[in-house]
């Protein structure tokens, strides 16, 4: 059965550095989205991702986030300078046309 | 903005048991999506159930079932015959039927299973 998958599980980073954090969505979905979890809270909506844009974004995706689909394969959400709060699981998610949102094992992300 | 309220921070059952998580959301909304996700301790999040606000039919997959209230805008989730795999934190999740299709997560209910 086809799976999202992301890379690195876990990330460990310093203050200020930059990350990227790769995903592969299930090769036939079109929509593709980034979500955050901090540890013991909600998981909640980053970003949308649809025909190479940005659909919608939370407030939480200030101008140190981004995000792209630099091949037909990859979505990377980056981090340009990591702080303490940033510290968090993220998850991708896609979707085909219809409306269930499939989602990776997430990327665990530590900044010290 | 929807909200989604779970007030059930724990719920512990016993094996074999039912156990029953609540979950309310707030919207104007006529047109959405309803979920049940669980999140095992490996953080995993797979899909559990959904619930087509259209539909009238509550949902069913197995050991879960959902009682679906529109008017009161209510979603418990029940588990039946409860399995210690099924010990997990359990989200509740609603989505927009038009637009973005993104996701809006409750709090969570961490659900323990004693054996």
């Amino acid at each position: 059965e086809p799976e999202v998958t992301q890379t690195p599980s876990h990330q460990v980073t310093q203050m200020g550095q930059e990350v990227i954090l790769r995903c592969v969505p299930i090769s036939n979905h079109l929509y593709f989205y980034w979500y955050r979890q901090i540890l013991g809270q909600k998981v909640e909506f980053l970003v949308s991702f649809y025909n190479n844009e940005i659909s919608e974004k939370s407030e939480i995706f200030d101008d140190q986030f981004s995000v792209e689909r630099p091949d037909g394969s990859n979505f990377t959400l980056k981090i340009r300078s990591t702080k303490l709060e940033d510290s968090a699981m993220y998850f991708c998610a896609s979707r085909d046309r219809h409306y269930e949102q499939y989602f990776g094992p997430g990327t665990r992300l530590t900044v010290t | 903005a929807q909200t989604v309220t779970q007030s059930q921070p724990e719920m512990s059952v016993q094996e074999a048991e039912t156990v029953t998580l609540s979950c309310t959301y707030d919207t104007s909304e006529n047109n959405y999506y309803l979920f049940w996700y669980k999140q095992p301790p490996s953080r995993q999040m797979i899909l559990v159930i959904r619930q087509e606000a259209y539909k009238q039919q509550n949902a069913t997959e197995n050991r879960f079932s959902v009682n679906f209230q529109k008017a009161a805008k209510s979603f418990s989730l029940k588990i039946s015959d409860s399995q210690l795999g099924d010990t997990a934190m359990y989200f509740c999740a609603f989505m927009k039927g038009a637009g973005d299709y993104k996701l809006s997560f409750g709090a969570g209910t961490t659900v323990t299973v004693r054996a």
